[in-house]
C-alpha cells in the first residue's frame, strides 16, 4: 500500500539551512508536493514536483526528487523564524480523474534564533 | 478572493451523537476534498466530492457521509461520534485543470467527543 513517512521533528538556527526530508513507496506517483501548515492554520501548497523532474527551484526552497530511491527532500535556505511550521509531505496518484494526496505525518520545524 | 471556509470553527460533541461540519470552497472550485488530521498522525483521505457526486472515499465507516450542494458548498456528517473522532477536519478544493491540482485548504474545524 501507499505510505509516506518524514522525520517528525527538525531543529535549526536562524539563517541556517534546513533540509526535510521524505520518502515514499507508491511508484505511480506523478506529483509530489510539500505543503505548510502554520499553528491554527490550514495547510497552504509550498512547492510541487513532477515525477519526471529531479529537481525544482523556488526563491529560497529546492526541492530534490531521487525517484530510483523514491526520496523527496525540502530545503529551505537561510532560514528564518517564520518558517516554523509543520511541513507535509504527499504523494499524487491519479485516481478517477483527480490526484488524491497521500500525506506523511509532517515534519515539525523549530527556528531558534 | 476569499479562501476556503469552514464552520464551525470548532464543535463539541459526545459520544453518540452526530455532527455536521461544513464547508465553502474558493468560488470557482468544483471539487471539495475533506480530510482528518488526528493528534499525531497525517491527513487521512475521508470524501472527494465533484460536480455534487461523491467521486472516491477514503479508508473510513459509513457512518462518515457528506454530500455536495448545487453551489458547491460540501457538508460532512458523522454519525454515532466515537471518542477517537475527535480530531481537526480539514476541508480543501480544487479547480479542475490546474497543472499541479493544487488543493486550497481552510482553517479546519475542530471536533472534540466527550
Amino acid at each position: 500500500g501507499e505510505d509516506v513517512e518524514q522525520s517528525l521533528f527538525l531543529s535549526v538556527r536562524e539563517g541556517d539551512s534546513s533540509v526535510i526530508n521524505c520518502t515514499y513507496t507508491d511508484s505511480s506517483s506523478t506529483y509530489l508536493y510539500w505543503y505548510k501548515q502554520e499553528p491554527g492554520a490550514g495547510l497552504q501548497l509550498l512547492t510541487y514536483i513532477f515525477s519526471n523532474m529531479d529537481m525544482k527551484q523556488d526563491q529560497r526552497l529546492t526541492v530534490l526528487l531521487n525517484k530510483k530511491d523514491k526520496h523527496l527532500s525540502l530545503r529551505i535556505a537561510d532560514t528564518q523564524t517564520g518558517d516554523s511550521a509543520i511541513y507535509f509531505c504527499a504523494e499524487g496518484t491519479a485516481s478517477g480523474g483527480s490526484y488524491i494526496p497521500t500525506f506523511g505525518r509532517g515534519t515539525s520545524l523549530i527556528v531558534h534564533p | 478572493e476569499a479562501g476556503v471556509t469552514q464552520s464551525p470553527t470548532h464543535l463539541i460533541k459526545t459520544r453518540g451523537q452526530q455532527a455536521t461540519l461544513r464547508c465553502s470552497p474558493i468560488s470557482g472550485h468544483t471539487s471539495v476534498y475533506w480530510y482528518q488530521q488526528a493528534l499525531g498522525l497525517g491527513l487521512q483521505f475521508l470524501l472527494w466530492y465533484d460536480e455534487g457526486e461523491e467521486r472516491n472515499r477514503g479508508n473510513f465507516p459509513p457512518r462518515f457521509s457528506g454530500r455536495q450542494f448545487p453551489n458547491y458548498s460540501s457538508e460532512l456528517n458523522v454519525n454515532a461520534l466515537e471518542l477517537e473522532d475527535s480530531a481537526l477536519y480539514l476541508c480543501a478544493s480544487s479547480l479542475a485543470g490546474m497543472e499541479s491540482n493544487e488543493q486550497f485548504f481552510g482553517p479546519g474545524t475542530r471536533l472534540t467527543v466527550l
